[in-house]
C-alpha cells in the first residue's frame, strides 16, 4: 500500500454513460498525475496537477475527459459519453515537488473501467 | 516514445539473482534512471532510482555503467512474488514536464 487510494477499483458501464473516478494522494504530496493503461501496454500519461493547477494535458485527453483537483487534495477524472475504446486501467500517482531533482511518483491501485 | 530498451521477457529460478538489463544510450546528463514494477492488475510499484552512482535498497540494487548508457536492476534472491513487468525509465525533473514515459518493460517470470 503506497498511500495513494483510488475509488472505485472496478467500474462497468454502458457505452454513452458518464463515469467519474476519484484519487486521494499521499497527504503531503502536492503533485498528482493520471495515467491510462490498456492491456499489454505500459501506462500512458494523461495529465498532472501541482496543487490546484493543471499543468499539462496529453493529447490523449480528448474533450470527453476532464480532470479536476479543486482544493489541491483529491482529484477526480470524468469521462463523458464513454466509448468502448475507453476501457482501460486508470492509474493515479502522487509526488512531492520539493525543487529537488526527479521526485518519485507513487501509484495507486488503479480503477479498471469496462465499457460495454 | 520511451527512451529505454528492455528485453520483452526473462526467466529466473527462484532463489537466484535476477539481473534485468536496460539500454538508455541517449540519456542526458541530468536524467535519472528509475525502475518500477507492476504485478498483475496492480499499480506500478517504485523500486529504485539513480543518477550515476550504483544504488542499493531493501528491494534491489541498481548498477549504472560509467558512460550511463545502460543499467542493470538486480533482485538478489528472487521469489515467486517478484514475478511482474519491470519498467526501466529515464526522466528529468523540471517544473513543467514531470510525466513518466513508460515503455513495454520486461516481463520477469520466476520459476519454482
Amino acid at each position: 500500500d503506497t498511500g495513494v487510494s483510488q475509488d472505485p477499483r472496478h467500474k462497468i458501464t454502458k457505452r454513452g454513460q458518464n463515469v467519474t473516478f476519484r484519487c486521494d494522494p499521499i497527504s503531503e504530496h502536492n503533485r498528482l498525475y493520471w495515467y491510462r493503461q490498456t492491456l499489454g501496454q505500459g501506462p500512458e500519461f494523461l495529465t498532472y496537477f501541482q496543487n490546484e493547477a493543471q499543468l499539462e494535458k496529453s493529447r490523449l485527453l480528448s474533450d470527453r475527459f476532464s480532470a479536476e483537483r479543486p482544493k489541491g487534495s483529491f482529484s477526480t477524472l470524468e469521462i463523458q459519453r464513454t466509448e468502448q475504446g475507453d476501457s482501460a486501467m486508470y492509474l493515479c500517482a502522487s509526488s512531492s515537488s520539493s525543487g529537488r531533482a526527479a521526485d518519485t511518483q507513487y501509484f495507486g491501485p488503479g480503477t479498471r473501467l469496462t465499457v460495454l | 516514445d520511451a527512451k529505454t530498451t528492455q528485453p520483452p521477457s526473462m526467466d529466473c529460478a527462484e532463489g537466484r539473482a535476477a539481473n534485468l538489463p536496460c539500454n538508455h544510450s541517449t540519456i542526458s546528463g541530468n536524467e535519472y534512471v528509475y525502475w518500477y514494477r507492476q504485478i498483475h492488475s496492480q499499480g506500478p510499484q517504485y523500486i529504485i532510482h539513480g543518477l550515476k552512482n550504483n544504488e542499493t535498497n531493501e528491494m534491489a540494487s541498481l548498477i549504472i555503467t560509467e558512460d550511463r548508457k545502460s543499467s542493470t536492476l538486480i533482485l538478489p534472491h528472487a521469489t515467486l512474488r517478484d514475478t511482474a513487468v519491470y519498467y526501466c525509465i529515464v526522466r528529468v525533473f523540471n517544473d513543467r514536464d514531470d510525466k513518466i514515459i513508460f515503455g513495454k518493460g520486461t516481463r520477469l517470470h520466476i520459476l519454482p
